[in-house]
């Protein structure tokens, strides 16, 4: 257990639908981050939140819209996906995002499906 | 930009036996980290080692180690007495040194098969 929790772990949606991916982490940490994982493809990064403020958005479309209500959480509310955003969607949390040891820890992911 | 590559996609392994897994990146810092993510088939992806760009000295944990040439920019990871749970995807990751946010930037991926 990496104390990076998220849910659901499987989610199937049609393209009309509005759903949201939940992300906690239980490691103290202060920053949290979104990758998408498609096959034969690099891990991308989509969204970084630092206490709460977010850092980074890698131009990522606006039918994906993060939120992190505090650091111990965070959110990736989904609406009018299209059918090439099914990907497993992973979470991850490090202590700081500026400096040396910035170990990420990574959650078990969200497998989506957009149908 | 900084771009990591993965040449091997799949790799094979008999238990007990070694195997290395190449990466290759192209940067023009000379400060930076390395990182062999390994994502077994739960899909929860862990850190296997790391390497400081300024530390000649290549890391090792337990069974696995790096082969780290810098000049080379290449970054391989050793896995000896290869055992069943290692089979996983294993991932090749660089982080610049400093910088605000933390960017991991990954390569493909390799998937090693263990086999008994």
């Amino acid at each position: 257990e990496t104390g990076v929790t998220q849910t659901p772990r499987h989610l199937v949606m049609g393209m009309t639908n509005k759903k949201s991916l939940k992300c906690e982490q239980h490691l103290g940490h202060n920053a949290m981050y979104w990758y998408k994982q498609s096959a034969k493809k690099p891990l991308e990064l989509m969204f970084v939140y630092n206490f709460k403020e977010q850092t980074e958005n890698n131009s990522v479309p606006s039918r994906f819209s993060p939120e992190c209500p505090n650091s111990s959480h965070l959110f990736l509310h989904l609406h009018t996906l299209q059918p090439e955003d099914s990907a497993l969607y992973l979470c991850a949390s490090s202590q700081y995002l500026e400096g040396g040891n910035n170990e990420q820890f990574f959650g078990p992911g969200t497998r989506l499906t957009v149908l | 930009a900084q771009t990591v590559t993965q040449s091997q996609p799949e790799m094979s392994v008999q238990e007990a036996e070694t195997v290395t897994l190449s990466c290759t990146y192209d940067t023009s810092e000379s400060d930076y980290y390395l990182f062999w993510y390994k994502q077994p088939p739960s899909r929860q992806m862990i850190l296997v080692i790391r390497q400081e760009a300024y530390k000649q000295q290549n890391a090792t944990e337990n069974r696995f180690s790096v082969n780290f040439q810098k000049a080379a920019k290449s970054f391989s990871l050793k896995i000896s007495d290869s055992q069943l749970g290692d089979a996983a995807m294993y991932f090749c990751a660089y982080r610049s040194f400093g910088g605000a946010t933390n960017k991991l930037i990954f390569g493909t991926g390799t998937l090693l098969a263990v086999q008994p």
